[in-house]
């Protein structure tokens, strides 16, 4: 079983639509947590931490449920610019970093 | 300011050579990673520093990997007798510290082919 277990997708939606993606993580140590994009060949990139009482960022709310062990991403309003692949992040013992394989957004016009 | 870096951005070998790949950090950051991602995967986690130390090098593949930092700046990761399988992109990252909440900032990655 991996330790951080994500839907690979895609998600198709259209401008507008509200859409929300989950990930289950395994090691109940676990610290930390993330959301972070990447971008087709690209990098990486942060896209919010999520605190274990729940954060919001614009557009972007995260959630953690530390009894089940998951995590949620809620986008809403998705725009064109939001096509990529989420990624969640845990931060395990001795700092070692785990991340998901993505779930792939694709939103059209 | 300057991001992370790495060198060289391609890496074309053969099997059974050696290579050496290299990462500068942010400056003033004292924590890197080392990941590794295969073609359509997801990260995986190799290594990493604080300082020039590194806690943990059980995410290594195998004995053929290699890592090591310097000044708490340059890092390199060394790949021994190349196999087909290490091909991948190979990604960098640092963060201000070893912290609960740090953002990782990543480099753009070294592709690696190994023929």
């Amino acid at each position: 079983r991996k330790e951080v277990e994500q839907d690979p997708g895609p998600f198709n939606v259209p401008e507008g639509a509200t859409v929300a993606f989950n990930c289950t993580y395994s090691n109940s140590a676990s610290q930390s947590f993330f959301w972070y994009r990447q971008d087709c060949r690209k990098e990486p990139k942060l896209l919010m931490s999520v605190y274990s009482s729940g954060n919001e960022d614009g557009r972007f709310t995260a959630q953690l449920n530390r009894a089940s062990q998951y995590i949620s991403l809620l986008i809403r309003d998705s725009k064109l610019s939001d096509s990529a692949t989420y990624l969640c992040v845990t931060l395990g013992g001795g700092f070692k970093t785990i991340f998901g394989a993505g779930t792939r957004l694709f939103v059209k016009a | 300011g300057a991001g992370v870096s790495q060198s060289p951005s391609n890496k074309v070998t053969e099997k059974g050579k050696d290579v050496e790949l290299r990462c500068d950090p942010i400056s003033g950051h004292t924590a890197l990673y080392w990941y590794r991602q295969r073609l359509g995967q997801g990260l995986e986690f190799l290594i990493y520093f604080q300082g020039n130390s590194a806690p943990d090098k059980s995410g290594l593949p195998s004995d053929r990997f290699s890592a090591e930092r310097t000044g708490e700046s340059v890092s390199t990761l060394t790949i021994q007798r190349t196999q087909q399988e290490d091909s991948a992109v190979y990604l960098c990252a640092s963060s201000l510290a070893i912290l609960l909440y740090n953002e990782q900032f990543f480099g753009p990655g070294t592709r690696l082919t190994v023929l």
